[in-house]
């Protein structure tokens, strides 16, 4: 069984920072690409960042180029996201989900970014 | 860049059929696969299309996607409709690497 399983999200201070994690089983996950999928309060779903599988394409939204940092470890089933300057804007829940077409989603974890 | 443009609700009685529609702004809707992504409330999403057209394992076929050219969009078609329907459902394709999502259509089944 396919299980993604996010971690990292808590309450931070607006500048400051926040790492999440992504343990993943159930698939080979060196073989896929992975993504951060983020949902703000009572909001749609807002693509984040995508890492490939051997980590050698990375992209990112216009809204966190530069402050956020998508990486992985295969040895480890493990995604990242590190996110850094974090603003008010970016409290949502963050999802890790699978593959090109996000075929499968964890269940989320809650980032609240307020003074 | 381009958005997808889907209606805010749809709702429709328990047997019937509802189509819910995403409008690409710019660029072929057949550039890029389209996928459908169901979101019931307080759950994660999971993804009842791909690939425009095509139904993961479990997902019932009473869920089928397609895609129009003439009206640049494509469509999901949920026929028989049963309360367990009712959700947000969402389309999302690719522009060059970068995922967009639709807005979201809440579908209420009543």
């Amino acid at each position: 069984e396919v299980q993604l399983v996010e971690s990292g999200g808590g309450l931070v201070k607006p500048g400051g920072s926040l790492r999440l994690s992504c343990a993943a089983s159930g698939f080979t996950f060196s073989s896929y690409s992975m993504n951060w999928v983020r949902q703000a309060p009572g909001k749609g779903l807002e693509w984040v960042s995508s890492i490939s599988s051997s980590s050698s394409y990375i992209y990112y939204a216009d809204s966190v180029k530069g402050r956020f940092t998508i990486s992985r470890d295969n040895a480890k089933n493990s995604l990242y996201l590190q996110m850094n300057s974090l603003r008010a804007e970016d409290t949502a829940v963050y999802y890790c989900a699978s593959g090109s077409y996000n075929d499968y989603w964890g269940q989320g974890t809650l980032v609240t970014v307020s003074s | 860049n381009f958005m997808l443009t889907q209606p805010h609700s749809v709702s429709e009685s328990p047997g019937k059929t509802v189509t819910i529609s995403c409008t690409r702004s710019s660029g072929s809707i057949a550039s890029n696969y389209v996928q459908w992504y169901q979101q019931r409330p307080g759950s994660s999403p999971t993804t009842v299309i791909y690939e425009d057209n095509q139904r993961p394992s479990g997902v019932p076929d009473r869920f089928s996607g397609s895609i129009d050219s003439s009206s640049n969009s494509a469509s999901l078609t949920i026929s028989g409709l049963k309360t367990e329907d009712e959700a947000d459902y969402y389309c999302q394709s690719y522009d060059s690497s970068n995922q967009v999502f639709g807005g979201g259509t809440k579908l209420t089944v009543l």
